[in-house]
Order: C-alpha cells, then structure tokens, then sequence
C-alpha cells in the first residue's frame, strides 16, 4: 500500500515551459487535493477533485489545471511556467469530508527560472 | 473566510521541556481541527484532530483541546525528544464543498540534546 505518490521529486523548468505533476493514490479515495507551500507560508489550495471527472478551483488556481479520469489520478498541469509558481507541490486525497483525515505525498519541489 | 493563525515561529526548546504552539480561528461554522507535523523532506501526516467543542485530540503525547469560547486549538507535549523536531501546522476544515483544509503558517520546532 504505497499511499498517495507523486513525481517528479524536484524539478528546474524555465519561464514559459509546461509540464504535469504527476499523482497517484491506491487508497481508492474520491476526493484528491492540489496544494502549494511557499517557504514559511502554511499550506494554500490550488485545485479539488470530489470524484472522476469532477474538479473544481481552490485559493490559487491560476496557472494551473487539473483532470480527473480516474479516480487514482490527479495530474497537475503548468501551463508557461513562471517564476512565482517556484514551490513545493503537495498532493492528497481523503475518504471523504470534514474531519476526514487527508492524505499527503512526498511533494514536488518546483524552481521556475 | 476562515483562517487559521499559529504562534510565531521558530521554536527552539531543549529535550524534555515543555511544549505550547498556540492556534487560534476564524470560521464561519463549527470546524474539524488539525494539527499536522511534516518532518524533514517529507510531507505532511496527521498528528491529531479534534471534531467538536471540548474534544481533546491526542496522539504520541502530543494532546490539543477544542476551545470554543477561545476559538483556540494549542498543541502540548510534557517532554519533547529530539525527534519531535519538525514543523507544525495548525488547520481547520468546514467540511463544506471539497472539504478544504485551511492552514496555519507552520511552526518549526527544534529540539537539542
């Protein structure tokens, strides 16, 4: 039971690439979670999923997309990259709602330069 | 909105001292609450939650009450170790659409032999 896996670990992209972050989770989850860390910020939603073909924006959508075809994938899209989307990328899943714990893997650590 | 606001950081204490990371909230309802640890390199994992008023959450010695009246959620420990050494977050969820978890800024701990 690996739990929720994301790759890459680290990654340098240049101003204006692309590239997906990838998410898996074995747990058989509905609902999955994007967030971002910026240093000594707490954690800040970018991007919700609720079930397969199902998603919606959190606090800090832009820039990003998402997709949900199945309901172990999660994958985070940048679209031109830019320097104030340098984080580290957090994602998650959980059973379910309010007190439901959630689930986090290793993270992405991004630099945009 | 809701937001959820920690003691100031870093906290540096020497093994076996005692611990408070202070936590206070604003929600519009009545939230589940949190606290996660992350340590070092990893991502974030569950330490303890609380569901409803006076709740007590505890887990590996760490203990944290749900105060409503002080809209407060302190974490405590007796005797910290060295490996408690990590950075703390406070969080609350509303259990409202996509069960979002809203974070504190972190509080990093370090604990010296």
């Amino acid at each position: 039971n690996a739990g929720v896996t994301q790759t890459p670990k680290f990654r340098i992209l240049k101003i204006g690439q692309s590239m997906t972050l990838q998410c898996t989770q074995d747990m058989n989850h509905n609902y999955m979670y994007w967030y971002r860390q910026d240093p000594g910020m707490g954690l800040k939603l970018i991007y919700y999923s609720v079930g397969a073909g199902i998603t919606d924006k959190g606090e800090v959508p832009n820039g990003y997309n998402v997709s949900r075809s199945t309901t172990e994938d999660f994958p985070l899209r940048l679209e031109l990259a830019a320097p104030s989307q340098t984080s580290v990328y957090f994602c998650a899943s959980s059973h379910g709602t309010g007190a439901y714990e959630q689930y986090f893997g290793p993270g992405t650590r991004l630099t945009v330069t | 909105g809701d937001s959820v606001t920690q003691m100031e950081g870093p906290v540096t204490l020497s093994e076996e001292a005692f611990l408070t990371i202070n936590c206070t909230y604003t929600a519009t309802g009545y939230p589940s609450l949190f606290w996660y640890v992350q340590y070092p390199g990893e991502g974030l994992q569950l330490l303890l939650k609380a569901t409803k008023a006076d709740d007590k959450g505890s887990n590996k010695g760490f203990e944290a009450t749900y105060r409503k009246e002080t809209t407060s959620f302190h974490l405590e420990k007796g005797s910290v170790q060295v490996s408690d050494s990590a950075v703390y977050f406070c969080a609350l969820s509303e259990g409202t659409s996509g069960s979002r978890l809203t974070f504190g800024e972190g509080t990093q701990l370090t604990v010296n032999p």
